[in-house]
């Protein structure tokens, strides 16, 4: 069985821009997560998504915006991009809400220039 | 944003010896789990804790929900070369899928 899936796997912006990620979770699972990962440092939760809604929100600004589609894939929006924007974009699903036992995908490698 | 606080920050171990790597938070978790994280991959869940106290095994891996609730600990018996990685502890509140993930604990193996 397939796992998470992300796309792109790597990409590079300029500020100011906007970029795009995607996310397609294990087939029966319903709940999306997305986590900002920098260079050293642990995962940071930037939303959950579960049944098309949105279920927590970590502290990122409004730049950053998500959301579930009718097949439980999910995009990931920034928007204005800056340069602290540069990390590794980890998508993880789970089979419900709540458990804590997340599936990550490889992630989407953001390089702002 | 938090970060719970993992110690030791790195360590180097010789092939066959044990591990032991710690996570402590200022705050309560009701949830505490253990990821590893490959080069280029996600990190990929070990062992997740449930109760204060819990004692669960994964393999060679144990770890323990400390009974404060503000922290837990992971050993790894016989360290074989894939055990190389990055150790994750991250806690977890409520019904959702936020969690709060350490800095890192990076095992070095020397064959």
């Amino acid at each position: 069985d397939a796992g998470v899936t992300q796309s792109p796997t790597h990409l590079i912006k300029t500020r100011g821009q906007h970029v795009t990620l995607r996310c397609s979770p294990i087939s029966g699972h319903k709940s999306v997560s997305w986590y900002q990962q920098v260079l050293g440092q642990g995962p940071q939760f930037i939303f959950q998504y579960y049944e098309k809604e949105e279920r927590g929100r970590g502290n990122f600004p409004d730049r950053f915006s998500a959301r579930q589609f009718p097949n439980y894939s999910s995009e990931l929006n920034v928007n204005a991009l800056l340069l602290g924007d540069s990390a590794l974009y980890l998508c993880a699903s789970s089979l419900q809400g709540g458990t804590g036992e997340l599936f990550f995908g490889e992630g989407s490698r953001l390089t702002v220039l | 944003g938090q970060q719970l606080n993992q110690s030791p920050q790195s360590m180097f171990i010789q092939e066959g010896e044990d591990v032991s790597m710690n996570c402590t938070s200022s705050s309560i978790f009701n949830t505490w789990l253990w990821y590893k994280q490959d080069p280029g991959e996600g990190p990929v869940l070990l062992i997740a804790l449930y109760k204060a106290g819990e004692l669960t095994s994964n393999g060679r891996l144990t770890a323990q929900f400390g009974t404060t609730r503000k922290d837990s600990f992971l050993n790894i018996s016989a360290s074989i070369p894939s055990d190389v990685g990055i150790y994750f502890c991250a806690g977890q509140n409520g019904g959702g899928n936020k969690l709060t993930f350490g800095t890192g604990t990076q095992l070095k193996v020397e064959l």
